[in-house]
């Protein structure tokens, strides 16, 4: 079935250094691609998606590809803030899978000052 | 846009009791699932409701069971509650073409059984 795996935390990252948090997934349609973000003890917040291949999503300074050829959707940021510090969920939803959300495990970011 | 507003926030049930969890989903949503995420996990599909109907539906046991209104809120009921379903739940709602919007989360309900 579809499923999507992200790379493992946690990752620790001092202010303002490059983020890459590395998702890949498996799909037999053609999947929409999200990333969410989940602060401490609050819901899940969509930060991008993507709905075909070679589509960017980008918002609030975090941008991911969606790669077909390579089955990939990697978050990255150019400068992270302390304010970024959460957990990020990759998650793909497609019609033959009745649109249902599948998320990856997470990947929790700690940002230092 | 109201966002989508799930209660309570917190709640703590004994083992064999029932349970029922409301959501409010955002205003011209008629789409609605519910997730379980336990700790350290990500969120695992339960169910999806679509104009009032279940549409779909995950690796859950009967006892876990739905029902969305008219208005498009609706709730999560859970029989029977096992040590095991205490998580997070997480309602979701989405415009006709979820593909295209994405999915919008409340803040959730924290469930503890003991």
């Amino acid at each position: 079935g579809d499923s999507v795996t992200q790379m493992e935390g946690p990752v620790t990252l001092s202010e303002e250094a490059f983020l890459t948090i590395n998702c890949t997934y498996t799909a037999t349609g053609y999947p929409s691609l999200f990333w969410y973000v989940q602060y401490p003890g609050e819901g899940l917040q969509l930060l991008l998606k993507a709905t075909k291949a070679d589509d960017k999503g980008s918002n609030k300074g975090f941008e991911a590809t969606y790669r077909k050829e390579t089955t990939s959707f990697h978050l990255e940021k150019g400068s992270v803030q302390v304010s970024d510090s959460a957990v990020y969920f990759c998650a793909l939803a497609s019609y033959n899978q009745g649109g249902k959300l599948i998320f990856g495990q997470g990947t929790e970011l700690s940002v230092k000052p | 846009e109201t966002g989508v507003t799930q209660s309570p926030t917190h709640l703590i049930k004994t083992r064999g009791q029932q349970v029922t969890l409301r959501c409010s989903s955002q205003s011209g949503h008629n789409t609605v699932s519910w997730y379980q995420q336990a700790l350290g996990q990500g969120p695992q599909f339960i169910f999806q409701y679509y104009r009032e109907e279940e549409n779909g539906r995950g690796n859950f046991p009967p006892r876990f069971s739905g029902l969305q209104f008219p208005n498009y809120s609706s709730e999560l009921n859970v029989n029977a509650l096992e040590l095991d379903d205490s998580a997070l739940y997480l309602c979701a709602s989405s415009f006709p073409g979820v593909l295209d919007y994405g999915y919008t989360f409340g803040s959730g309900t924290r469930l503890t059984v003991v």
